[in-house]
């Protein structure tokens, strides 16, 4: 079942601009992924936090993870029309070893 | 990086057949790959965990007849849908877990499957 609950579903900005997506969970984690999907494509990964970091960075990436609040969000900079796919949040649970849990997902599409 | 290939991406069949969808880790071995299924405008759902020498093991609901999991190598996990009915339609994608790389899935591109 799917735990992770992401918000917006869509979300549709112009190029140049931030994109910030949020992500819930709500059983213990191990880590917390994020996973970009082109339409009709395999997933591919962009950045994972361990449940005792609160931020991490890659290029254009910015992730943050508060887990008394069990959520995470993950913010893309200087929005371009490339970054227009699906985002989603994937969880390791405390006893499940490395099976991900998948978020609902957003759907960012960025306009030239 | 690591790489996942998954082949064929896009299958046709009629009903009652069955189909193999393969995947495999080009660079990397894999004791562990996962299938998963994805409707339009959905999230992943898994299926089942493939385990290289052992049985898969399936989530709840999935039929593991209809749905035959073989993991005979490290590089290897097929997915095959006996008697394939119309509603099976859907998108499979498979990834494979690089223990070089704790917990991070490498993806294939996914299987299209269409079921006249």
């Amino acid at each position: 079942s799917q735990q992770g609950e992401e918000d917006p579903q869509a979300l549709s900005i112009q190029e140049g601009e931030n994109a910030t997506m949020n992500c819930s969970y709500k059983t213990s984690i191990n880590n917390l992924q994020w996973y970009r999907q082109n339409s009709g494509r395999g997933l591919v990964h962009l950045i994972l936090i361990r449940s005792n970091e609160r931020e991490k960075h890659s290029g254009r990436l910015r992730v943050t993870l508060d887990t008394s609040k069990k959520s995470s969000s993950l913010l893309i900079t200087a929005s371009r029309a490339a970054d227009t796919a699906s985002y989603f949040c994937a969880t390791i649970q405390g006893t499940s070893g490395s099976r991900l849990t998948f978020g609902e997902g957003t759907q960012l599409t960025v306009n030239p | 990086g690591a790489v996942v290939s998954q082949h064929p991406s896009w299958v046709i069949c009629k009903s009652g057949t069955s189909v193999k969808i393969e995947c495999r880790s080009l660079d990397f071995q894999a004791t562990t790959m996962f299938w998963y299924r994805q409707f339009p405008k959905q999230s992943l759902m898994l299926m089942a965990t493939s385990n290289e020498g052992s049985k898969a093991t399936y989530e709840q609901g999935v039929e593991k007849d209809k749905f035959l999991i073989n993991h005979a190598s490290l590089t290897l996990s097929t997915l095959t849908v006996t008697s394939a009915h119309p509603e099976d339609s859907s998108f499979y994608i498979c990834s494979a877990r690089n223990q070089a790389v704790q917990n991070i899935q490498y993806f294939g591109a996914g299987t299209r499957l269409s079921v006249l």
